[in-house]
């Protein structure tokens, strides 16, 4: 399985634009990159998830390039309801395998 | 449409006692899994089932937890006895074929401290 490096934590304020990268560097042909949000008392909750190159929904873009050893969400102005763990998982979907790192806590601030 | 049902919410019981968690996945998901989480770490996964079969267990210490999917419907995770390092967050997490692969949908999950 395809380890995932993230930073530990990350502060920002309201109404910025929020990058958080994570690192794959064994990632594998077959592997997708997805990221989940959690937040305190709650289980984690499907943001986004890709392959190659951008995926843009209602909630976030994932950016990835094309050697796809990282990865970068971006949330675009975060409000404080965005203070939550990000978690950056890199698996086969379709053999479920997919492992959850120790997560980006983001603090946003008024 | 409802979501992942865990019961129930906290568990409170002294160690060498047994307990039991139960989740009931969102209607027509095949794929349940049983993660546990420590605190200040992600969830770490326990076991993953398809259908009513267990594809993957390698991380369930199977001298005392225990689980169940009769039906490949409801599942039960089974700890006897409970140990002070049993208290985590279990979470419970279904998924399906159907749009983004391997999308889990997770439940609130149950709490356990073990005095």
């Amino acid at each position: 399985l395809a380890k995932t490096t993230q930073p530990i934590s990350m502060d920002s304020y309201e109404g910025q634009e929020v990058n958080i990268t994570c690192s794959h560097n064994n990632i594998a042909t077959n592997d997708y990159i997805t990221w989940y949000q959690q937040f305190p008392s709650q289980g984690p909750r499907f943001i986004i998830q890709g392959y190659k190159t951008k995926v843009t929904n209602e909630v976030a873009s994932l950016f990835i390039p094309a050697d796809r050893k990282s990865s970068t969400l971006s949330l675009p102005r975060v409000s404080l309801s965005d203070t939550a763990v990000y978690y950056c998982l890199v698996g086969d979907t379709d053999a479920g395998k997919s492992t959850f790192g120790d997560g980006t806590t983001l603090t946003v601030k008024p | 449409e409802a979501g992942v049902v865990q019961s129930p919410r906290y568990k409170i019981i002294e160690k060498k006692q047994p307990v039991a968690f139960w989740c009931n996945p969102i209607s027509g998901h095949n794929t349940l899994y049983w993660y546990r989480q420590n605190l200040g770490q992600g969830p770490e996964l326990l076991i993953r089932y398809e259908n009513e079969e267990a594809v993957d267990d390698s991380q369930l210490p199977k001298d005392r937890f225990s689980a169940e999917r009769l039906k490949g419907v409801d599942s039960t995770l089974k700890i006897q006895p409970a140990e002070l390092g049993d208290s985590a967050v279990y979470l419970c997490a279904s998924s399906s074929r159907q749009g983004a692969p391997d999308t889990q949908y997770f439940g609130p999950g149950t709490r356990l401290t073990v005095l």
